[in-house]
Parts: structure tokens; C-alpha cells; sequence
């Protein structure tokens, strides 16, 4: 249980173009999910907080109007990189509460990395 | 500002031994405790999950928790090669979020 996936794993776009992410809880459903950004050898950097049917809550100094986050349903966030550029090439990580973890447990969906041209 | 602070290492232990990652947070208020394994280009695997003080054992791992020092820890028992990878504590910081230190990377040798 607790199965969250990720599509793509990787992509490569031109500077300019809007990428995006879709991330799934496969076997349960969750009404918050996260999304996160890693640079190499760095932590995990939240970036958002998504909730089913409601505006994301976007963390300091994220772009929300860059960073396009959609909950539509139980099982479905998606994060849309508008007019992607060099340095917002990454290794982008959704997550998801578990269906019956403890407080803060969170389920990671393997990755997305994305090279921006 | 919510922080917690990890050696970012390497650690390097040989294999059998016993490694011992260790973790500091800042907000006394904190309650969830989390350990995550990370492989390169991998995302982080949960290992452990701490909520009381004390000690929590899971198969060869070792979650110890101490509240009143503000600090946690994993120990590895046995290592093996294949523990070999970043270990990322993170620490609940409201609202269900993480805050995740900068992990600590483990090496285990032959």
C-alpha cells in the first residue's frame, strides 16, 4: 500500500516551453500531497502544499504564477512548470499522506527530472 | 525559522559494524520524527517513523528519540553495502509538513 507514482521521469524541454508533472497515489486516496524540489546534493526543498478542491499553499519565495499546482481529484496532483528556463532544471518529488500513517508521514513518488535547454 | 541540522558526512563504517546517524531539531514543539533512505537519483524511502521518546527497532534499525535534548538518531546494525546511501531526517513542522535536514551520506566498505 501507500503507492505513489510519476509521470514523466524525466524530461528534456527548450527554455520557454511549460513542462508538466503529474503525480498519482496509486492504492489510496490523498486529499494533501507535496511537492518538492532538489538540487544535486542538496535536501528536499518544499515548495507546496497541495489539497484536493482547494489553491495550493505555495511556500516563501515560490513563484505560484510560475509553479502551476492542480488537486482535481482523490488520486491526482499535477505541477506545471510555466515558461521553464536553465535554472529551474531539477529533480522535482511529489509525496502524499499515507492512508493511515502516523502525524507528518509522507509517501514519496519517485521523481521527475527535468533539463530545461 | 524551523531547522534541523545533520553531519553531512561521508560516514564511513565497514561492513557488519554498526553505523550511527545522528539529527538535531530546533522547535521543542516538534512531535513526528522520520528517517528517509536516499539512493543517488533516487527519491527518499521512508525507514522509520518516531513519535515517543525513547528507542524503536525495526529489523536492523534503531530509531532513538530524546525530546528534552531535541535530539534523534538511527543506528544501522549489521551494515551492508547496500545501506550505502543518504540519510535524511525530517522532523514535522506543522501543518503536516516536513522539514528535512541535509542528510547525512553512508558509505559502508567491505
Amino acid at each position: 500500500g501507500a503507492v505513489v507514482s510519476q509521470h514523466p521521469s524525466r524530461v528534456i524541454c527548450k527554455s520557454g516551453t511549460s513542462v508538466k508533472i503529474e503525480c498519482r497515489s496509486l492504492d489510496f486516496q490523498a486529499t494533501t500531497m507535496f511537492w518538492y524540489r532538489q538540487f544535486p546534493k542538496q535536501s528536499l526543498m518544499l515548495m507546496a502544499t497541495s489539497n484536493e478542491g482547494s489553491k495550493a499553499t505555495y511556500e516563501q519565495g515560490v513563484e505560484k504564477d510560475k509553479f502551476l499546482i492542480n488537486h482535481a481529484s482523490l488520486t491526482l496532483s499535477t505541477l506545471t512548470v510555466t515558461s521553464a528556463h536553465p535554472e529551474d532544471s531539477s529533480f522535482y518529488i511529489c509525496s502524499a499522506r499515507g492512508p493511515s500513517g502516523g502525524p507528518g508521514e509522507q509517501f514519496f513518488g519517485p521523481g521527475t527530472r527535468l533539463t530545461v535547454l | 525559522q524551523k531547522e534541523v541540522e545533520q553531519n553531512s558526512g561521508p560516514l564511513s563504517v565497514p561492513e557488519g559494524a554498526i553505523a550511527s546517524l545522528n539529527c538535531t531539531y530546533s522547535d521543542r514543539g516538534s512531535q513526528s520524527f522520520f528517517w528517509y533512505r536516499q539512493y543517488s537519483g533516487k527519491s527518499p524511502e521512508l525507514i522509520m517513523s518516531i513519535y515517543s521518546n525513547g528507542d524503536k527497532e525495526d529489523g536492523r534499525f534503531t530509531a532513538q528519540l530524546n525530546k528534552a535534548s531535541q535530539y534523534v538518531s538511527l543506528l544501522i546494525r549489521d551494515s551492508q553495502p547496500s545501506d550505502s546511501a543518504t540519510y535524511l531526517c525530517a522532523v514535522e513542522g506543522g501543518y503536516n509538513k516536513l522539514i528535512f535536514g541535509a542528510g547525512t551520506r553512508l558509505a559502508v566498505h567491505p
